[in-house]
């Protein structure tokens, strides 16, 4: 069962807008979350995470906010860079566990 | 070269042959975990160690997949009489155990070694 879902596969920006990538869980249960990034052929990179105890995380260019009771979290990168070119992926957990749910990831092209 | 590291990174080969893959964990890491990654999908849980205790094997693990920890250090994944389903990347990670995600613990994913089962 998919616990954790990305219902957008792809997402095309032009360098210096805002993207926004939008991820959605359904085990109410789940209270830390976090964003990875990756390249073709390398493994995920951690990005910016977020616990179930606060709405926004920001770090940087990048901020992530929870809804807890819509069990929907975003991910905001401004300005988009061509190096944030990647496939970004959601996942969840419980914070005493070790266990990560991951949605299937969106791909982000930043265009010149 | 501090993080997780993989070999090898890509493996070829033919069905019905045994693979191995190796893992090794950033070096204070207690924790080890193993995940495959499937085109178009995310990254699935298979096992994860304590030092070099296997606690949990998702079910997605079937009986010809077999992952140790000796000594509680690197870890080897080894697949046998490999299926064209089998053809994935096999992601490490590691983290450790003393502290939780609230308290800044995260999981570092190694580079991940392709398998392609022809």
């Amino acid at each position: 069962d998919q616990q954790v879902k990305q219902n957008s596969p792809s997402l095309s920006v032009q360098e210096g807008r805002i993207s926004i990538l939008n991820c959605d869980y359904t085990n109410s249960m789940f209270d830390y979350f976090l964003w990875y990034k990756k390249y073709p052929a390398e493994g995920p990179t951690f990005l910016i995470s977020i616990s179930s105890i606060k709405d926004k995380n920001e770090d940087g260019r990048f901020t992530v906010f929870l809804n807890k009771s819509a069990k929907h979290l975003s991910l905001h990168i401004v300005p988009s860079q061509p190096g944030d070119s990647a496939v970004y992926f959601c996942a969840a957990t419980l914070s005493n566990d070790y266990k990560l749910s991951f949605g299937a990831g969106t791909t982000v092209t930043v265009r010149a | 070269d501090t993080g997780v590291s993989q070999d090898p990174r890509h493996k070829i080969t033919k069905r019905g042959q045994n693979v191995t893959f190796r893992c090794d964990p950033i070096s204070e890491h207690n924790r080890l975990y193993w995940y495959r990654q499937t085109l178009g999908q995310g990254p699935e849980f298979l096992t994860y160690f304590q030092n070099e205790a296997q606690l949990e094997k998702s079910r997605l693990l079937s009986d010809r997949f077999s992952a140790e920890r000796p000594k509680g250090s690197f870890s080897t994944l080894e697949i046998q009489r490999t299926e064209q389903g089998d053809s994935a990347m096999y992601l490490c990670a590691s983290s450790l155990a003393e502290s939780t995600f609230h308290s800044g613990n995260t999981i570092y994913f190694g580079e991940g070694s392709w398998l392609t089962v022809v």
